[in-house]
């Protein structure tokens, strides 16, 4: 496709359950990244790809939350444990390279915990 | 510590300029982005400066002054469509550092 995608779209879970989050990036992409906006808020960022390996994790909110990138294309953000304060839009953005290099953004997930 | 400020909400009529206002204290500063981000949709590109002065692309141009840690987005001949939300963002390292947006609203 021509822009990143993500799925699902919208995702309401019960808390204490366990929820997957995709990205895919445009293809040729190396730098992928997943941010968080919650309502009225700005975009936060949580963590950013390289290729397959993760040099930057710090935006992780806890050890609830991880993420993984396969054949440097797909990237999968798993929330372990859902909590009502998780409920934001989970932004997926992907970029030719890294720092100066434009980030291009999916629609994103509209996770809602009840 | 990081902080990147810019107003809430900002209201104009179609065919005025309006001038969006960012100013950024971070440790790093590798560029500064604007994006544009409609209710309910992804943020869109919209410009990219790392050298001081004004850059023009349409009836958008961005602005930025890095000894005052300032940058503006100038909207000119404004049209209904050009309501949403403004994300200022700074590239300080390996993401970028997001503003809170400014929302502005276009009337006729």
């Amino acid at each position: 496709g021509a822009g990143v995608s993500q799925s699902p779209s919208n995702k309401v879970t019960e808390k204490g359950k366990d929820v997957e989050l995709r990205c895919d990036p445009i293809s040729g992409h190396t730098a992928l990244y997943w941010y968080r906006q919650r309502l009225g808020q700005g975009l936060e960022f949580l963590i950013y790809f390289q290729g397959n390996s993760a040099p930057d994790k710090s935006g992780l909110p806890s050890d609830r939350f991880s993420a993984e990138r396969t054949g440097e294309s797909v990237s999968t953000l798993t929330i372990q444990r859902t909590q009502q304060e998780d409920s934001a839009v989970y932004l997926c953005a992907s970029s030719l390279g890294g720092n100066q290099e434009t980030q291009y953004f999916g629609p994103g997930t509209r996770l809602l915990v009840l | 510590g990081q902080n990147i400020d810019q107003p809430t909400e900002m209201t104009a009529t179609e065919g005025a300029i309006v001038q969006i206002n960012c100013t950024y204290q971070t440790s790093g500063f590798n560029g500064l982005f604007w994006y544009q981000q409609h209710a309910g949709e992804a943020p869109t590109f919209l410009s990219y400066n790392v050298l001081d002065g004004l850059e023009e692309k349409g009836r958008f141009s961005s602005f930025l002054s890095r000894s005052k840690g300032y940058s503006y987005l100038l909207l000119k001949e404004l049209q209904m469509k050009d309501s949403a939300s403004y994300l200022c963002a700074v590239s300080a390292g390996t993401a970028l550092i997001f503003g809170k947006g400014t929302t502005l609203s276009v009337s006729s």
